[in-house]
């Protein structure tokens, strides 16, 4: 158990939709980033809130945002979805040193 | 543009034997290297890292080699246990181990799965 806890672990929702993820970090993490796993890839860098400011961006697109709230909880909107945002989405925190990651939110655009 | 590469999809070892998972990066200014085992179901969990101005890391049966002039890092692990069994995610990145604002902006290969058949 890493820690860090994401919800939902799994979502099905159809094309055009809008859903959120939602993080809750490790106690004490002020970091939190969201990466994302498509079929048979790596995992791709979407972005990085530190103590509730975005700090570093990575390829996300426009259509998906992020926020990080006062209690240090993250959530990932993902809006007028595709049959492409289908993926793991993963959540990692850290202090210092290397990041822990929870165990997904696997969404499934049909 | 695939800045950290994984060849192998996937390799399969006996139980006592030595593992070698390679990856090679393109991007010179990646200063930190770390290698992740992802369980099915599970997020990845970090294993063992290396810094650029080392060459080796070792923590256990695990052992990292970094060759710079190559741009290549290989995970050993000696010897090989089917609890071992996972994806194994290389992966890097250029704020350093603590510092700077893109520590944990990672940049991650696709991936090995490695099978250890008893």
């Amino acid at each position: 158990d890493s820690g860090v806890t994401q919800t939902p672990k799994h979502l099905i929702t159809a094309t055009g939709q809008r859903v959120t993820l939602r993080c809750s970090p490790r106690s004490g993490d002020l970091s939190v980033y969201w990466y994302q796993q498509s079929l048979d890839q790596g995992l791709q860098f979407l972005i990085q809130y530190y103590n509730g400011e975005e700090r570093a961006k990575g390829n996300i697109l426009e259509r998906f945002s992020a926020q990080q709230f006062p209690d240090l909880h993250s959530e990932l909107n993902l809006s007028s979805l595709e049959l492409g945002d289908s993926a793991l989405y993963f959540c990692a925190s850290s202090r210092v040193g290397e990041l822990f990651f929870g165990e997904g939110s696997r969404l499934t655009v049909l | 543009d695939q800045q950290v590469k994984q060849n192998s999809p996937s390799l399969s070892v006996q139980e006592g034997r030595i593992s070698i998972l390679n990856c090679d990066y393109t991007n010179s200014m990646f200063d930190y290297f770390l290698w992740y085992k992802k369980y099915p179901a599970e997020g990845p969990t970090f294993l063992i890292s290396i810094s650029s101005i080392k060459d080796k890391n070792e923590d256990g049966r695990f052992t990292v080699f970094l060759n710079k002039s190559a741009k290549h890092l290989s995970l050993h692990i000696v010897p090989s246990q089917p609890g071992d069994s996972a994806v194994y995610f290389c992966a890097a990145s250029n704020g350093g181990k603590s510092g700077g604002t893109s520590y944990g902006k990672l940049t991650f290969g696709q991936g090995t799965i490695l099978t250890v058949h008893p």
